[in-house]
């Protein structure tokens, strides 16, 4: 399974743009790359997902380079509720969503 | 609105006993997971189901059972087998086309606690 490595924590202010990245160094032909959010003692909310280059959607951006070894979640201009842990998650056809520990993004006034 | 509920929100057991987590979903949904997650941790797969009748083992089954007889419901039993059952439980569920798993949607947790 492709394993995604991102870093365990962010911290930020409110009106900065943050990136996140995360890397996927055996991500396979087939796989979409997909973030979600996190708020404490709820579920993950879909983000965005990608296959490469670049989407857009009302929330965020995602890059993907073109070896799509890695990608990068984009968050302009954030204020305090986006104050979340946010996964990076490689989604395969195997009927499993895997996840990993997550960012802990921590945006301050 | 269309969802995934999961019930109850939160829920004590005593050391020995089997409770049941429900979730439930009108989404027409044909794939369902359970999660576990503990504090400060990512999510752990529990099982999943990607027809009814039908599920396999996810990466931490030892101590959980389940069942899908339909395809709306996919309870949870977390039985006295489980060393370690206090946690956050998620349950999701997906589309299932063409072998692939797509929109991914999770319920708001149950958290059990062994006191």
């Amino acid at each position: 399974l492709a394993k995604t490595t991102q870093p365990i924590s962010m911290d930020s202010y409110e009106g900065q743009e943050v990136n996140i990245t995360c890397s996927h160094n055996n991500i396979a032909t087939n796989d979409y790359i997909t973030w979600y959010q996190q708020f404490p003692s709820q579920g993950p909310r879909f983000i965005i997902q990608g296959y490469k280059t670049k989407v857009t959607n009302e929330v965020a951006s995602l890059f993907i380079p073109a070896d799509r070894k890695s990608s990068t979640l984009s968050l302009p201009r954030v204020s305090l509720s986006d104050t979340a842990v946010y996964y990076c998650l490689v989604e395969k056809n195997t009927g499993k969503l895997i996840f990993g520990q997550g960012t802990t993004l921590q945006v301050k006034p | 609105d269309g969802g995934i509920t999961q019930s109850p929100k939160y829920l004590f057991r005593k050391e020995g006993q089997n409770v049941t987590l429900s979730c439930e979903q009108n989404l027409n949904h044909d794939a369902m997971y359970w999660y576990r997650q503990d504090p400060g941790q990512g999510l752990r797969l529990i099982y999943y189901s990607q027809i009814v009748n039908d599920f396999q083992k996810g990466d931490i089954a030892e101590g959980y059972s389940v069942s899908r007889e339909k395809k709306e419901s996919f309870p949870l039993t977390v039985t006295s087998a489980q060393k370690n059952p206090t946690a956050f439980y998620l349950c999701a569920s997906s589309i299932r086309k063409d072998r692939a798993n797509y929109g991914y949607t999770f319920g708001s947790g149950t958290r059990l606690t062994v006191v």
